[in-house]
């Protein structure tokens, strides 16, 4: 079963402009951990973000900044004057409990960023 | 540097042969895991080890192997290989599973 959807398959923006990826999640879990991840085209996995299931507070750092909501299952990610070097696969991933914390991953959202 | 050392970062091989892919944690980690990351089937999870014992299975193929060594480092061996074990293939180490993962710069397979 897919534990974490990212419904946008590819996203395409001007520079500058703010880009939003969404990411829903599934588990029958109270704890578990909420992960962002950028792949560039070089292609290793960068950290981004580890958010749990009891913190709830949105976080911002720079230009990224994430809205997790528990109610709607969702933990969605925000590009703020997005820039070329934004450009790369962006990944959410679950890990919980009942998957004895093995990190399950969306599908990734292509992002690109146009001068 | 992430601290997880992947090697090789590429590696061509011809369909049938075998091929080892080795990861060395970062210093202190415990847990290794491996993925998978091919175009059709995004990143799956293939195996992980806790300190030496394999903990879980994922979507492995019985013609790949794993094991983890008394320094912690991993091996991920690939046999009979097709061309569809087309893929990048990642290592990521973790304190334990709710410490965070820390992901190497992954191994290109490229199978001919």
């Amino acid at each position: 079963a897919q534990k974490v959807t990212q419904a946008q398959t590819e996203i395409s923006v001007v520079e500058k402009e703010d880009v939003t990826l969404d990411c829903v999640y599934e588990t029958r879990d109270t704890t578990y951990y909420l992960f962002w991840y950028k792949q560039p085209p070089s292609g290793e996995l960068v950290f981004l973000i580890r958010r749990n299931s009891f913190d709830e507070q949105n976080e911002i750092s720079g230009r990224y900044s994430w809205n997790f909501q528990k109610s709607t299952s969702s933990f969605n990610f925000t590009i703020t004057a997005s820039q070329v070097v934004d450009s790369a696969v962006y990944f959410c991933a679950l890990s919980d409990f009942s998957n004895d914390y093995k990190l399950s991953f969306g599908a990734g959202t292509t992002v690109t960023v146009r001068a | 540097d992430s601290g997880v050392t992947q090697t090789p970062k590429h590696l061509i091989t011809a369909t049938g042969q075998r091929v080892t892919l080795r990861c060395s944690p970062r210093s202190g980690d415990l847990s290794v895991y491996w993925y998978q990351q091919s175009l059709d089937q995004g990143l799956q999870f293939l195996i992980q080890y806790y300190n030496g014992e394999e903990r879980a299975k994922g979507n492995i193929l019985e013609r790949f192997s794993a094991q983890q060594f008394p320094d912690l480092h991993s091996e991920l061996n690939l046999s009979s290989l097709e061309l569809g074990d087309s893929a990048l293939y990642f290592c990521a180490s973790s304190l334990g599973g709710t410490a965070g993962y820390t992901f190497g710069s992954g191994t290109r397979l490229t199978v001919v």
